[in-house]
């Protein structure tokens, strides 16, 4: 199985700030690469696919980047509806799975 | 609009079984793959599983931690996801959600997610 490193764990950030987020794949995935945002208590939402792709509605201070192995998701820019939790997720061989999450506070 | 709405969640002893239901509208669902994934509370997110397209044959794969135990199942005619629990653990205790594929084999739909509690 394919394991995604994903850090931090979490990070303290202010408002208008960047931040980036990596995930470290166990082997090559190619750009088989997608991020998701969780709000508390709702369901996942993505935000990027194939590594680098803005899915549909995304806001444009949301990017990824990557290949291979190495992989990063930055936010520019940091708005209050931000400060929630992201999740890396490879989808180059089965079993699929995720990165362990980066949850976001406000500083 | 694209719709997933899981049902069938609640609470079930260690060793019972419990069929998660997961209803779909607003595309083509013999064109899709479609997964379960499940989230214990306050913990990562987990693939379970997805059963495959039309082209592909409707046929699955699973993750090493349910295979064997759970059944993921399709109803097309209705647009039915399924996914049959068995020999359930507290382990199994999460938030189990339904995802349709979608570009690269993301996740680009999500259900709203339905609550299982395995406990005595």
């Amino acid at each position: 199985d394919i394991q995604m490193t994903q850090s931090p764990a979490s990070q303290s950030a202010s408002l208008g700030e960047s931040v980036t987020i990596t995930c470290l794949a166990s082997q090559t995935i190619d750009t088989w690469l997608a991020w998701y945002q969780q709000k508390p208590g709702k369901s996942p939402q993505l935000l990027i696919f194939a590594a680098t792709t803005l899915a549909a509605g995304v806001p444009s201070r949301f990017s990824g980047s990557g290949s291979g192995t190495q992989f990063s998701f930055k936010i520019s820019s940091l708005q209050a509806e931000d400060f929630v939790s992201y999740y890396c997720q490879q989808l180059y061989s089965t079993p699929w799975t995720f990165g362990g999450g980066t949850k976001l506070e406000i500083k | 609009e694209v719709k997933l709405v899981e049902s069938g969640g609640g609470l079930v002893q260690p060793g019972g079984s419990l069929r998660l239901s997961c209803a779909t509208s607003g595309f083509t669902f013999t064109d899709y793959y479609m997964n379960w994934v499940r989230q214990p509370p306050g913990k990562a997110l987990e693939w379970l599983g997805f059963i495959r397209n039309k082209a592909n044959g409707y046929t699955t794969e699973y993750s090493a931690s349910v295979k064997g135990r759970f059944t993921i199942s399709r109803d097309n005619p209705q647009s039915i996801l399924y996914l049959q629990m068995n020999t359930l653990r507290t382990e199994d205790s999460a938030t189990y959600y339904c995802a349709r594929d979608g570009w690269g084999n993301s996740f680009a739909y999500w259900g709203q997610g339905t609550l299982v509690t395995v406990s005595a």
